[in-house]
């Protein structure tokens, strides 16, 4: 089974805080995403990455920025937290195919709250 | 601009129901993802189509290209089977998945 871990279920940080969120897989999955999910607006993506040490942006990367220095980790990085980054953050990864349908494979969240 | 509907936002059902969920999309689609999120948050991939229907136990996913709309069947449900259930599309044009607002399902014993 594939598997995606999330280094925290629930973290509080204050505004200001430099935030780190880290995702594994153990698939060898070339994609992995960044989601932060908020009632009413569904899923959203900040960042993503198709291989090693790329990047690109999502729909809304700002206040983000991400890493990823080996192939099954992708970190999420909020330079300066504030309060409207109070949300569940999702990552997700999946293997490249031409086609582009692949299949998504989530971790369990992180609930962040900003103080 | 992709605008990704499903209806009904929340629903209630006895056991034993037939449920539907619907999801209408607004841009032509290279697929169509539904996904399950239990209580807690995790999320599951549920199906990935592009045409016509699919079927794993009790869901049931069908897609309508011309018309951009899918459903989402659970016959028999269970208790079990409440989540929220998400659809996502694949815009022929782009690179991601755009999300639904997702379907709040209670099933009540």
């Amino acid at each position: 089974d594939v598997k995606v871990t999330q280094s925290s279920r629930y973290l509080v940080k204050r505004t200001g805080e430099k935030v780190f969120l880290e995702c594994v897989q153990d698939m060898d999955h070339e994609n992995m995403f960044w989601y932060r999910q908020d009632p009413g607006l569904g899923l959203r993506l900040i960042y993503f990455s198709y291989d090693v040490k790329m990047k690109e942006k999502g729909d809304i990367p700002e206040g983000y920025s991400v890493s990823r220095e080996k192939k099954e980790r992708f970190s999420l990085i909020l330079e300066s937290a504030s309060t409207n980054q109070t949300s569940m953050y999702l990552c997700a990864s999946s293997f490249r195919m031409t086609s582009g349908r692949e299949t998504q494979y989530f971790g369990p969240g992180t609930r962040l709250l900003v103080l | 601009k992709n605008e990704v509907e499903q209806s009904p936002q929340n629903l209630t059902a006895q056991e034993g129901e037939f449920i539907t969920i619907n999801c209408s999309y607004s841009v032509g689609i290279s697929a169509l993802h539904w996904l399950q999120q239990h209580p807690g948050g995790g999320i599951v991939s549920l199906f990935m189509l592009s045409s016509g229907k699919k079927k794993h136990g009790r869901l049931i996913a069908t897609i309508n290209i011309q018309e951009k709309h899918s459903s989402l069947h659970i016959t028999a449900s269970h208790p079990r089977d409440s989540a929220v259930y998400i659809c996502a599309d694949l815009p022929n044009t782009g690179n991601q998945f755009y999300f639904g607002t997702g379907t709040s399902l209670t099933v009540i014993p």
